[in-house]
C-alpha cells in the first residue's frame, strides 16, 4: 500500500539553529501535503497546506517565516523550523494526498527537541 | 470552521468490556470522517474511515458509526483487550481531499 515517509524520526537541536524534515511518498504522486504539529498529550493541530510548485497555505496563528514549507516535487515536502525556540519542540506529522484520489496517508511522524 | 470534540477524554476498562468512544463534529457538510489509534509518542493508525454517503464501518472488534443529522460519530469497541490501550481520534474532512480536522482523542486504558 501508499507509504509516507518522514525524516529524520526524532532530531535535537540547539535553540537558534534551523532543522528541517522531510516527508516523502514512496510509492504515489502527492499533488497536496499537510503539516501538522501535536504537542504533548493534545491533537493534532494543522499547519499549513503545501500544493507541489505552490507556496504553502498557512493556519491561521502559524508564522510562514518561521515554519517554512516547500513541495517542490510530487514527492517531497519540507518542512524547516527556522531559529529554533524550546517552545517549538514538538511532534510533526504530515500526510499525503494520493494525486487525483481521495485517500490521505500519514507518516511516522519526526519529534523535535530544541535545547 | 469545522470542529471536532471527543468525549471522554479519557477511559479506563477492565478487559473483556465493550466501549463506545464519542466524537462529535459542528459542520454536518463532512465528505468523511475517519478514526485512529495513535500509541504514545507514535504516528497515526487508520482504523475506520466512513464516507458521508454511509451510516457505518465494520473492522474486526471494531464498529464506527456516523450520524450526519446529529453531528455524531461513535466507536464501539468489542471486548476489549489490553493491546487496545491507546489514544484514539476522531477526525473530519469537509472536502474531498482536504486536510482532516483532529479531535483531541480519548486515551483509553484497558487493564487485565
Amino acid at each position: 500500500g501508499a507509504v509516507v515517509s518522514q525524516h529524520p524520526s526524532w532530531v535535537i537541536c540547539k535553540s537558534g539553529t534551523s532543522v528541517k524534515i522531510e516527508c516523502r511518498s514512496l510509492d504515489f504522486q502527492a499533488t497536496t501535503m499537510f503539516w501538522y504539529r501535536q504537542f504533548p498529550k493534545q491533537s493534532l493541530m494543522l499547519m499549513a497546506t503545501s500544493n507541489e510548485g505552490s507556496k504553502a497555505t498557512y493556519e491561521q496563528g502559524v508564522e510562514k517565516d518561521k515554519f517554512l514549507i516547500n513541495h517542490a516535487s510530487l514527492t517531497l515536502s519540507t518542512l524547516t523550523v527556522t531559529s529554533a525556540h524550546p517552545e517549538d519542540s514538538s511532534f510533526y506529522i504530515c500526510s499525503a494526498k494520493a494525486g487525483a484520489g481521495n485517500t490521505i496517508y500519514f507518516g511516522e511522524g519526526s519529534w523535535l527537541t530544541v535545547v | 470552521k469545522q470542529e471536532v470534540t471527543q468525549i471522554p477524554a479519557a477511559l479506563s476498562v477492565p478487559e473483556g468490556e465493550n466501549l463506545v468512544l464519542n466524537c462529535s463534529f459542528t459542520d454536518s457538510a463532512i465528505y468523511n470522517l475517519q478514526w485512529f489509534r495513535q500509541d504514545p509518542g507514535k504516528g497515526l493508525t487508520s482504523l475506520l474511515l466512513i464516507q458521508s454517503s454511509q451510516r457505518e464501518q465494520t473492522s474486526g472488534r471494531l464498529n464506527a458509526s456516523l450520524d450526519k443529522s446529529s453531528g455524531r460519530s461513535t466507536l464501539y469497541i468489542a471486548a476489549s483487550q489490553p493491546g487496545d490501550s491507546a489514544t484514539y481520534l476522531c477526525a473530519a474532512t469537509n472536502q474531498a481531499g482536504t486536510a482532516l480536522i483532529f479531535g483531541k482523542g480519548t486515551t483509553l486504558s484497558v487493564s487485565s
